[in-house]
C-alpha cells in the first residue's frame, strides 16, 4: 500500500499562499489511473474535500474554494503539491493529502498522510 | 453539491451495546457511500466502502447498508477501541462531501 506523507510550512501569514507537498513512497505517483487528493479539517470541526488531480493531469476542486486552489504533479519527484492562495484564518486547518482507491465500483479513501496543521496568523 | 447529513451528531453507549449511525444524502448517490473511523490526532481510517464493503483488517463487528439516499453503519458489540468519531462521505459527484461526523462516547 502506498504510504503519503504531507510537509510545508506550519504558519502562513493572512493574505498569502498556503503550499504543502504531498511525498508519495510504495509506488510510482505516474502508474496507474488514481486520483491524488487534498482534504482538510479545522480543528474540532469535519472533514472538507478540498480537490484533486488524476494521474492524466485533470483536476477537480471543490466550488468553495473559488479560484483560490491548484493542485499539482510533480513525477520527477513523486509528489503531489496544494497551493491555496489569499489565506484567512478560516484556512487554519489540519491538511490531510490521501490517494483514493477504486473498488466494488465506487472510490474510497483507503490511504491517508499522517495531516499537517497550517495555521493562518500574522 | 451533495449534502451528507448524519445523525445523531452524537451518542453515548456502553461497552457491548450495538450502535447504529445514520447518513442521509440529498441527492440519490446509489453505493458511493464510505465511511470512516477517526480518533483524536489521527488521520480518518477506512471502515466501509462502497455502502458495505468491509475493508480488509477492519473487525467484522463493523458493518454498513443502505443505497439511494439512506445509509447506516451498525458496530455490533461496541469495544473501548471504537470510541471515535466517524464519517460518512460520497464519491458520486465532485465535490465529494462528508457528513459533518457523530462522535460515540463512553457511557
Amino acid at each position: 500500500q502506498v504510504q503519503l506523507q504531507e510537509s510545508g510550512p506550519g504558519l502562513v501569514k493572512p493574505s498569502q499562499t498556503l503550499s504543502l507537498t504531498c511525498t508519495v513512497s510504495g509506488g510510482s505517483i505516474s502508474s496507474g489511473s488514481y486520483y491524488w487528493s487534498w482534504t482538510r479539517q479545522p480543528a474540532g470541526k469535519g472533514l472538507e474535500w478540498i480537490g484533486h488531480i488524476h494521474t492524466s493531469g485533470s483536476t477537480n476542486y471543490n466550488p468553495s474554494f473559488k479560484s483560490r486552489v491548484t493542485i499539482s504533479v510533480d513525477t520527477s519527484k513523486n509528489q503531489f503539491s496544494l497551493r491555496l492562495s489569499s489565506v484567512t484564518a478560516a484556512d487554519t486547518a489540519v491538511y490531510y493529502c490521501a490517494r483514493p482507491n477504486y473498488g466494488s465500483g465506487t472510490y474510497y479513501f483507503d490511504s491517508w498522510g499522517q495531516g499537517t496543521l497550517v495555521t493562518v496568523s500574522s | 453539491d451533495i449534502q451528507m447529513t448524519q445523525s445523531p451528531s452524537s451518542l453515548s453507549a456502553s461497552v457491548g451495546d450495538r450502535v447504529t449511525v445514520t447518513c442521509r444524502a440529498s441527492q440519490i448517490i446509489s453505493n458511493f457511500l464510505s465511511w470512516y473511523q477517526q480518533k483524536p490526532g489521527k488521520a480518518p481510517k477506512l471502515l466501509i466502502y462502497a455502502a458495505s464493503s468491509l475493508q480488509s483488517g477492519v473487525p467484522s463487528r463493523f458493518s454498513g447498508s443502505g443505497s439511494g439516499t439512506d445509509f447506516t453503519l451498525t458496530i455490533g458489540n461496541l469495544q473501548p477501541e471504537d470510541f471515535a468519531t466517524y464519517y460518512c462521505q460520497q464519491t458520486y459527484s465532485v465535490p465529494w462531501t462528508f457528513g459533518q461526523g457523530t462522535k460515540v462516547e463512553i457511557k
